[in-house]
């Protein structure tokens, strides 16, 4: 049973690049997460699918940033212009929702992002 | 609004001592979900347990146990005869119900260092 990876691991870019990251989840899971963790926080949630449709991305940080999930499997998170404040560990997370609404995510090993 | 606090921000302590990591919470629903996660060196963060608000058993899984408490809005988590490696950061995390999705709102975390 493979858990959620992610790609890149790591990404060095130049400030005003374009980045792109993947995120595969568990496969018989219909949520997907993405959260943004900063040096000493806990991760901060960025936006969630259930299935293909992006159901809550108000708290995307900016429009620089989008996700897309097509035919609902793997994700990708897209930061445009990319600048130093959005260094960062970029976190995804899939979780299989129950009945009840009980529901566990479970974590990638992260992309981490610096901006030079 | 849901909010997380860890008010330890480091704990040193020597192989074998038994070890309590705080966890106060606030929130506003009657119905929630409480969670814990580790996050070693390698930056994934790893399940421990999750708990509903309607379920106030404390649990214990090995060397780890669980204090669940609605009346003091804390769920506490104890390492007992803590080893090397359990050195990592722990997170606390809770979830509402009500919100339809389960955006997870973490505390800043507690880095645990356990030396021989």
């Amino acid at each position: 049973d493979t858990g959620v990876s992610q790609d890149p691991r790591h990404k060095i870019t130049k400030r005003g690049q374009n980045v792109t990251f993947r995120c595969d989840p568990i496969s018989e899971h219909n949520r997907l997460y993405w959260y943004r963790q900063t040096l000493g926080q806990g991760p901060e949630f960025l936006t969630y699918f259930q299935n293909e449709a992006q159901l809550e991305k108000s708290r995307l940080l900016s429009n620089r940033f989008s996700a897309e999930r097509p035919k609902g499997s793997f994700s990708t998170l897209e930061i445009q212009r990319t600048e130093q404040g959005d260094s960062a560990m970029y976190l995804c997370a899939s979780s299989l929702r129950l009945a009840g609404g009980q529901e566990t995510q479970y974590f990638g090993p992260g992309t981490r992002l610096l901006v030079l | 609004a849901q909010k997380v606090t860890q008010a330890q921000t480091e704990i040193s302590v020597v192989e074998k001592e038994d070890v309590t990591l705080d966890c106060v919470y606030e929130t506003r629903d009657t119905t929630y979900y409480l969670f814990w996660y580790k996050q070693p060196p390698s930056g994934e963060l790893v399940f421990l347990i999750r708990r509903n608000s309607f379920d106030e058993q404390n649990e214990i899984s090995g060397r780890y146990s669980w204090n669940f408490q609605k009346s003091t809005s804390s769920f506490n988590f104890t390492i007992t005869a803590s080893q090397v490696v359990d050195s990592a950061v722990y997170f606390c995390a809770l979830s509402e119900a009500a919100s339809g999705y389960s955006t997870l709102t973490f505390g800043k975390g507690t880095m645990l260092l356990v030396s021989p």
